[in-house]
Parts: C-alpha cells; sequence; structure tokens
C-alpha cells in the first residue's frame, strides 16, 4: 500500500516559473526522499530529509517537511524544459530499509 | 562505475513461460531490492534482500522468487509468468549501512509484456 500521496497528480508550467509539489503521509516517518523519473528511465535520488529536520536545500530543488501534518512539498525553483519528468515521494518508517513510494507527479515544463 | 545494471531491456513472455531478471551492481552495496511499476500505482516492492544471503517479501511477491547469487547480483525469477505480471521491473541498490536512512540506486529497468 502506498505511503506517500503526491499533489497535484500532474502540473504544467512555463520555462522560469517555479514548480511546487507536495507529497501527503499517513504514519511516523524516519525520513522522506524525492525521487525523479525521466520516460522510460530508472529513478534518481534527488534530496533526503530527516524527521528532525525542517527544510532542506540543493541547487534549484528545497524541500519542507511538516511531520505534524505529515506532508511535505518539493519546490524547483526556476524551471527549465529539462526538469519534466515524473516526481515520486518515498517514505521510510521503521527500522527497516523499506521505503515506499508514492504514486507520482508528472511535471512538464513548456519551454 | 556502471551503477545498477539490468538485463535484459525488454522481454516477451507466454503465459505460462518461466524467465530470470538479472541485476548487478558495482557499488559494493549491501542491500539490493526488486520493484515493479505500472501505471497510475507507483513503485511496489516485490523481494529485497538487506544483506548478501538473506531475501525477504515486499509488497508484492506472490508469483516471483529471488537469489541473491553473491554481493552484486540478484535475480529475479518468473516461474509461470500471468498477463497481470506485465510490468516494468526495477532492480535499486543501497549501502545498507545506515539502518535504512540512505538513498536507492536504481537500475534503468526491463519492461516485460505477458501475452
Amino acid at each position: 500500500s502506498q505511503q506517500g500521496e503526491e499533489d497535484p497528480q500532474a502540473l504544467s508550467i512555463q520555462e522560469g516559473e517555479n514548480a511546487t509539489m507536495n507529497c501527503s503521509y499517513k504514519t511516523s516517518i524516519n525520513n522522506l526522499q524525492w525521487y525523479r523519473q525521466n520516460s522510460g528511465r530508472g529513478l534518481v535520488h534527488l534530496i533526503l530529509i530527516r524527521s528532525n529536520e525542517r527544510e532542506k536545500h540543493s541547487g534549484r530543488l528545497r524541500v519542507t517537511l511538516d511531520t505534524s501534518k505529515k506532508s511535505s512539498s518539493l519546490l524547483i525553483t526556476a524551471s527549465r524544459a529539462a526538469d519534466t519528468a515524473s516526481y515520486f515521494c518515498a517514505t521510510l518508517s521503521g527500522a527497516n530499509s523499506k521505503l515506499t513510494f508514492g504514486k507520482g507527479i508528472t511535471l512538464s515544463v513548456r519551454p | 562505475n556502471a551503477g545498477v545494471t539490468q538485463t535484459p531491456k525488454f522481454q516477451v513472455l507466454k503465459t505460462g513461460q518461466s524467465m530470470t531478471l538479472q541485476c548487478a551492481q558495482d557499488m559494493n552495496h549491501n542491500s539490493m531490492y526488486w520493484y515493479r511499476q505500472d501505471p497510475g500505482m507507483g513503485l511496489r516492492l516485490i523481494y529485497y534482500s538487506a544483506s548478501e544471503g538473506t531475501t525477504d517479501k515486499g509488497e508484492v511477491p506472490n508469483g516471483y522468487n529471488v537469489s541473491r547469487l553473491n554481493k552484486r547480483e540478484f535475480s529475479l525469477r518468473l516461474e509461470s509468468a500471468a498477463p497481470s505480471q506485465t510490468s516494468v521491473y526495477f532492480c535499486a541498490s543501497s549501502t545498507g549501512l545506515a539502518g535504512g536512512q540512505e538513498t536507492q540506486y536504481f537500475g534503468p529497468g526491463t519492461r516485460l509484456l505477458v501475452l
């Protein structure tokens, strides 16, 4: 069963605009991760935020985590056409190494 | 480093046929995973191997078997393929050293069509 639920399911923006994607989850977590998948390819890890962290940055990416609301957001600033991809949040709970993935958000960035 | 490699890239099977999907990683990772990805379903864990010599069931293990051949290789076998197993299969690996806190590295996927 999916732990993370991303929102919206699809997002279309103009190049240069910011893209905000949200993820909600149901149970307590150790960390939350965001992955990107280009069409026909495998997933690539973008950023990890631990349960005791509230915000992290990596280049044009900013992720926030609100454990009280069980939600996270991924912000991509100054989007580029190359950011067109599917984005997945994944949560890790408990003592094992198993990630639970959401269904993904399809981001289209128009040139 | 090649990272995580998977073979074959694409396969067509008839119902009832068997096949093995191969996965190898050259990052000296302890943990390896098999997922399937279906439209609108995200990724679901089939089996995983926390370390060499161990395997455990994930969310959707029925109809599959796995073998952790050595530290590098983790194979997924379909003994009697069914149309419901039509999917894209991804192998992934992680260091397995941080109690599950680390990230996973994915292969390019195997597209399987069962007729």
